[in-house]
């Protein structure tokens, strides 16, 4: 049983479309995260969720709007893509934010391409 | 800005050596540091990690060093298995805005290539 799961795996769209990504955690944690991987590989947070309440929010367009449903999942829709948000991103789920040394799991990723 | 830096993008090491990997930290309020590996089209996994008032934590082949005063962490893997080769993510946990939730911050990771 896969712990975190995202879909699509590979995503290519064109500029301008709107578009989701899903995940889904059955670890039952009550947080779950998204991130960015650039083309630099940098991997960067840009959503915490805990119990379906907001908790962090980087600096992130708001084109992007996370949505979660129930603690067991956290979506993330685009609006109005844009060439620079070709990226991989992933999505994680850790036990509680209110801890340091929280190990987060992470899905595979989704390769959003757009052209 | 970058809080975590792995300066070195890539490492070769032959089996059965030690693979030492780096990282720096520019933030002195970062509380824990985690190390995660990741295999291509999988998602990072996480290693292992050391308090911040710690100096070295040790689990099987896996040894992570934290020298505070220089800011800096190193992983060392001996003896080094061609599974092993992987890309290898440092991370520093740190309070979210100065309230009480976490956040990760990564490196952006160095390529370990582990030759038989």
């Amino acid at each position: 049983d896969t712990a975190v799961s995202q879909t699509p795996k590979y995503l290519v769209t064109q500029m301008g479309n709107d578009k989701s990504i899903k995940c889904e955690q059955n670890l039952g944690h009550d947080t779950m995260y998204w991130y960015k991987q650039d083309s630099k590989k940098f991997l960067k947070i840009m959503f915490s969720y805990n119990n379906k309440e907001l908790i962090i929010n980087e600096t992130v367009p708001n084109r992007f709007s996370p949505k979660s449903p129930d603690k067991a999942h956290l979506n993330l829709h685009i609006n109005s893509l844009e060439l620079g948000d070709s990226a991989v991103y992933f999505c994680a789920s850790s036990q509680e934010l209110l801890a340091g040394n929280n190990e987060q799991f992470f899905g595979p990723g989704t390769r959003l391409t757009v052209l | 800005d970058q809080q975590v830096k792995q300066n070195s993008p890539s490492l070769s090491v032959q089996e059965g050596r030690i693979s030492i990997l780096n990282c720096d930290y520019t933030n002195s309020m970062f509380d824990y540091f985690l190390w995660y590996k990741k295999y291509p089209a999988e998602g990072p996994t996480f290693l292992i990690s050391i308090s911040s008032i710690k100096d070295k934590n040790e689990d099987g082949r896996f040894t992570v060093f934290l020298n505070k005063s220089a800011k800096h962490l190193s992983l060392h893997i001996v003896p080094s298995q061609p599974g092993d080769s992987a890309v290898y993510f440092c991370a520093a946990s740190g309070r979210y805005s100065g309230g009480s939730n976490y956040k990760l911050t990564f490196g952006k990771g160095t390529l370990l290539t582990v030759n038989p």
